[in-house]
């Protein structure tokens, strides 16, 4: 079982959808976490980090549970810019050691 | 700011050529890290670095070394390319533990 786990998709949503991402995670040692944006072949880019009172900004919306494991990602008014794969990441505590999920394939049509 | 610099953007390699992919950080960040990703798949971790002087493997080290020699820099090195090396190699670095990684913009790599 990999440490941290998301559906790779791919999902497929008109532009003005509202779409949802969760991510599992299995150390309970994990500290801090975050959502990644890559685009096909470009360097991942930092979305937004994820705190346990839920955070937002503009479209996107960041929840952590730590009793259960998982953070999710809300993408409210998809745009087709929106179009590409979201990682789920990790950093534990205690170290220096970073877990990237395997990433979940985003698709906004017209 | 510059952030995360790697060079080359490109590199055409032949098989058992050896060549050092450079990574440089302006953000005095203690952790450094290289990735390759191959097609359609997820980041594997090569050799990281916790700092000046200290370097460790990652899941996939064979075939490359890593120095830091300081905080700036961290170069990769191939020391004898084979065509599985064919990828794009990302460079990455980070503050301290509730920090995100900052990436650069990545080194395509082809082993001919």
């Amino acid at each position: 079982r990999k440490e941290v786990e998301q559906d790779p998709g791919p999902f497929n949503v008109p532009e003005g959808a509202t779409v949802a991402f969760n991510c599992t995670y299995s150390n309970s040692a994990s500290q801090s976490f975050f959502w990644y944006r890559q685009d096909c072949r470009k360097e991942p880019k930092l979305l937004m980090s994820v705190y346990s009172s839920g955070n937002e900004d503009g479209r996107f919306t960041a929840q952590l549970n730590r009793a259960s494991q998982y953070i999710s990602l809300l993408i409210r008014d998809s745009k087709l810019s929106d179009s590409a794969t979201y990682l789920c990441v990790v950093n534990r505590a205690g170290g220096f050691k970073t877990i990237f999920g395997a990433g979940t394939r985003l698709f906004v049509k017209a | 700011n510059a952030g995360v610099t790697q060079t080359p953007k490109f590199q055409v390699l032949k098989t058992g050529q050896s060549m050092t992919l450079q990574c440089a950080q302006d953000m005095n960040h203690e952790y450094m890290s290289w990735y390759r990703q191959d097609p359609g798949m997820g980041l594997r971790l090569i050799h990281y670095s916790v700092g000046a002087g200290i370097t460790d493997q990652g899941e996939v080290p064979n075939g490359y070394n890593v120095s830091r020699s300081t905080t700036e820099d961290f170069p990769l090195r191939l020391l004898s390319a084979a065509p599985s090396q064919t990828s794009v190699y990302f460079c990455a670095s980070r503050g301290g533990v509730n920090q995100p990684q900052h990436f650069g913009d990545g080194t395509r790599l082809s082993i001919l």
